[in-house]
Order: C-alpha cells, then sequence, then structure tokens
C-alpha cells in the first residue's frame, strides 16, 4: 500500500520561507495534500495539487510537486508564529484511500 | 453546508469496557471514513465505506473493533473491549470524489 514519509521536525524564524518536504511511493496518487492541525484541534485542509500539475500557488502558500521522483514540497512564505503546527502530506490512491504521512511539526521562532 | 459531525467529544473509559463513535457525514457523501490518530503519528485509516458497504477494513483490528453505515449515511464505530493503546482520536472524514474529504473534530479517547 501507499507509504508518505515526512521529517519529523523544522524550525524557522519569524518572516523566513519554511519549506516541508513528503515522499510517497504509490505512483499512481491522483491527488496530493497538505493539512495544518494545531494543538488540540482537528485537520485543517490547506491546500490539495492534481498528479498531472507541477506546481500550485495559494497566496503564501507554493506546492510543488516532483511526480518522476514521488516529491511533494509545501513552501510558506513569510512565516508568522500563527503557522507553528503539525503539517501532514496525504495522498489519495487506489479506491480512493487516503493516506497520510507522519507530520511535519514547524516551530516559528521570533 | 454543514461539516461532518462526530459525537462524544471526549470519552473516556476504564480497560476492557466497551465504547461507541458516531459520525454523520455531509449530505450526499457517498464515501466516509474513520480514521485513529495516536499521540505523535499521522491519522492511520481503519475502515473506508462506498455508501453502505465496506471498501478497505485491512487496518481495523477487528478481534475489537467493528463499523456499520446504515442506509448509508451516519456510521458507528465500537471499540469492545478496549485497551489501552486505544487511547487515541477517532477521525471521521467523508468525501463525495477523490479529492473533496471533509474531517469531522473528531472524538478523543482515553482509556485508563
Amino acid at each position: 500500500g501507499e507509504d508518505v514519509e515526512q521529517s519529523l521536525f523544522l524550525s524557522v524564524r519569524e518572516g523566513d520561507s519554511s519549506v516541508i518536504n513528503c515522499t510517497y511511493t504509490d505512483s499512481s496518487s491522483t491527488y496530493l495534500y497538505w493539512y495544518k492541525q494545531e494543538p488540540g484541534a482537528g485537520l485543517q485542509l490547506l491546500t490539495y495539487i492534481f498528479s498531472n500539475m507541477d506546481m500550485k500557488q495559494d497566496q503564501r502558500l507554493t506546492v510543488l510537486l516532483n511526480k518522476k521522483d514521488k516529491h511533494l514540497s509545501l513552501r510558506i512564505a513569510d512565516t508568522q508564529t500563527g503557522d507553528s503546527a503539525i503539517y501532514f502530506c496525504a495522498a489519495t490512491g487506489t479506491a480512493s484511500k487516503l493516506t497520510f504521512g507522519t507530520g511535519t511539526r514547524l516551530q516559528v521562532t521570533l | 453546508e454543514a461539516g461532518v459531525a462526530q459525537s462524544p467529544r471526549y470519552k473516556i473509559i476504564e480497560k476492557r469496557q466497551s465504547v461507541a463513535f458516531w459520525c454523520n457525514p455531509i449530505s450526499g457523501h457517498a464515501t466516509l471514513y474513520w480514521y485513529q490518530q495516536i499521540l505523535g503519528q499521522g491519522p492511520k485509516l481503519l475502515i473506508q465505506f462506498q455508501n453502505n458497504g465496506v471498501v478497505d477494513d485491512s487496518q481495523l483490528p477487528k478481534d475489537r473493533f467493528s463499523a456499520e453505515r446504515l442506509k448509508g449515511v451516519d456510521s458507528t464505530l465500537k471499540i469492545q473491549p478496549a485497551k489501552l493503546e486505544d487511547s487515541a482520536v477517532y477521525l471521521c472524514a467523508s468525501s463525495l470524489q477523490s479529492y473533496g474529504y471533509t474531517f469531522g473534530s473528531g472524538t478523543r479517547l482515553t482509556v485508563v
């Protein structure tokens, strides 16, 4: 089945850009997602990209997809303290099954 | 549009007791998912329904977990008997197509 991997932790300074990386294994994955989860809260969909796209930009968020390497990244421009959270990468594989990564904890320092 | 409703919000039980969670998906969403999220981990799919049929339950511990989706709408997830390692947040999600997933707020289960 699908396996989604992420690094566990990222620390950036306020105002800098953050780049969170993700790799997945199922080359037939059709949609790839980024979710944000704040402490004690539910999953908030940030953005998604269809597998036939290379890039998607939405305000401060930029998603890059390298389908050949099965690599997905999320860039947050001008990172703010409110961006501190856990970010999950997820991929839709066979039969619309959504598989999540382990999550990357983003810490924003002043 | 109303979101995915889950109840209860929190539940504390003793090990070996039983517990049930309820989920009401977005109206018209054919696919319903139950995920388990253990603290510090990503959500893990337990079971996926398409209408009232099971599509994938490969990671559901069937000796203690059961789930049903009557009439292809609401769903319940039951644990009987609960173990300490079942302490987690149980998330319900629904989707109309393969990209429009909506998650509920979850039920936080603590087994003591």
